[in-house]
């Protein structure tokens, strides 16, 4: 069955310190793979996506996701935190027509 | 240019009752996604309408339904509300390529409670 793992439900980091939230995903066939990130109050917007190519994606706000395939990982990282990135945070992947998301992992940067 | 917007952004309603929730995507968009967002289950992807038609569609129960209009406006409908509907229903939007696109813009949600 297709499957997308966030397995932390919080990660704590204090600003200026390295980022980063764990993704793994079980899927058949070559994944598309998303994150998103969600503010209080208010909808989802996207951060990054892989389709194919560079196993480093760039995405906004500063965040890059790397995508490992032997290790179906495809973790968020930013070198360096700050207090706004405080937020909870979606992985998810599209295959065959089915969109997945993990259950989210909220990031809390500490001043 | 607006975003995604979705109305109401509050609800409330009771068992047995049946809601309709409409969404508006951005200008130009003829992609239409809904999703379900729940603290136990968390987000589940109900369904995806392009130019009028049912292109993709989640593990949800007949009760959920939707459509979409000549103007890329959709609107979700769920009959025989249970309890466990209570969540916030988020409405995305994108240009053509629909659950794979580039990016997907998401509206700020409506808040649903069933008593």
């Amino acid at each position: 069955a297709q499957s997308v793992a966030q397995p932390e439900d919080q990660v704590n980091v204090a600003e200026g310190n390295p980022l980063t939230v764990k993704c793994t995903y079980s899927v058949s066939g070559n994944p598309y793979l998303f994150w998103y990130v969600q503010y209080p109050n208010r909808g989802l917007q996207f951060l990054l996506k892989y389709i194919t190519g560079d196993n480093l994606v760039k995405g906004s706000y500063g965040f890059e996701a790397e995508f490992n395939k032997s290790q179906t990982s495809f973790h968020l990282k930013k070198p360096s935190a700050l207090v706004s990135d405080s937020a909870l945070y979606f992985c998810a992947v599209y295959n065959t027509d089915k969109l997945i998301f993990g259950t989210g992992t909220r990031l809390q940067v500490f001043p | 240019k607006a975003g995604v917007t979705q109305t109401p952004r509050y609800l409330i309603k009771t068992r047995g009752q049946q809601v309709t929730l409409s969404c508006s995507p951005i200008s130009g968009h003829r992609s239409v996604s809904w999703y379900q967002q729940t603290p136990g289950q968390g987000l589940q992807f109900l369904f995806e309408y392009f130019s009028e038609t049912q292109r993709n569609k989640g593990n949800f129960p007949g009760r959920f339904s939707g459509r979409q209009f000549s103007n890329s406006r959709s609107e979700m409908n769920v009959s025989t509300l249970e309890l466990g509907d209570s969540a916030l229903y988020l409405c995305a939007s994108s240009t053509t390529g629909g659950l794979a696109d580039n990016e997907q813009f998401f509206g700020p949600g409506t808040r649903l409670t069933v008593l």
